[in-house]
């Protein structure tokens, strides 16, 4: 399998459960991003790895955890999240942090409830 | 400074007419300018980028013309056809503190046949 894999594809949850997102690259890249896509916002970065290591925390909610074992993993995990959280998930990697030929997943659409 | 600013926010085309999409930005440590292409249900793709020492880049159908003295860039796709339909993003990043790509909000072309 070649690109980069989000799972799961959809994800309903309450806003108290904990779940995790999970993105896979095999690209060789290492640096890893998790963006969030929300409805006429532009794409909002939330964190940046660069091999395994966080860059970038874009000032994002703590019930936002992100966690990068390898560079090839990337994972968000989800806790007590709100409704206003309800969004499309996109992991993208790219070959280094100065390196701008992001490749994007096809994201995670997460449901709030 | 950072924001990249996008217009219009949906495009309805003709087939075989020219889609005219424009991005205007503020910082003049940008050097980097991409466009991407995201249809429903996938991420976005990265479809042609330009850098600033060049006033056009033509791949296909798609060309990037480039204003460094505007701080304006737009894409153009020429003869659009219906499967050209989907959101189109405007991007620019910088070595750096500029590092990050910072999306524009997206427009919505529809090529009708």
């Amino acid at each position: 399998e070649t690109g980069v894999t989000q799972t799961p594809r959809h994800l309903v949850m309450g806003m108290t459960n904990k779940k995790s997102l999970k993105c896979e690259q095999h690209l060789g890249h290492n640096a890893m991003y998790w963006y969030k896509q929300s409805a006429k916002k532009p794409l909002e970065l939330m964190f940046v790895y660069n091999f395994k290591e966080q860059t970038e925390n874009n000032s994002v909610p703590s019930r936002f955890s992100p966690e990068c074992p390898n560079s090839s993993h990337l994972f968000l995990h989800l806790h007590t999240l709100q409704p206003e959280d309800s969004a499309l998930y996109l992991c993208a990697s790219s070959q280094d942090f100065t390196n701008y030929g992001y490749t994007f997943g096809s994201g995670t659409r997460l449901t709030v409830v | 400074q950072q924001q990249v600013k996008q217009s219009p926010q949906s495009l309805i085309v003709q087939k075989g007419g020219i889609s005219i999409i424009n991005c205007a930005y503020e910082n003049t440590a940008f050097d980097y300018f991409p466009w991407y292409q995201q249809f429903p249900g996938k991420g976005p793709a990265l479809l042609i980028a330009i850098r600033p020492d060049v006033s056009e880049k033509k791949e296909g159908r798609f060309t990037i013309s480039f204003n460094k003295s505007a701080k304006q860039f737009s894409l153009h796709i020429m003869d659009s056809q219906p499967g050209d339909s989907a959101t189109y993003f405007c991007a620019a990043s910088g070595f750096g503190a500029t590092n990050k790509l910072i999306f524009g909000t997206g427009t919505l072309l529809a090529v009708q046949p």
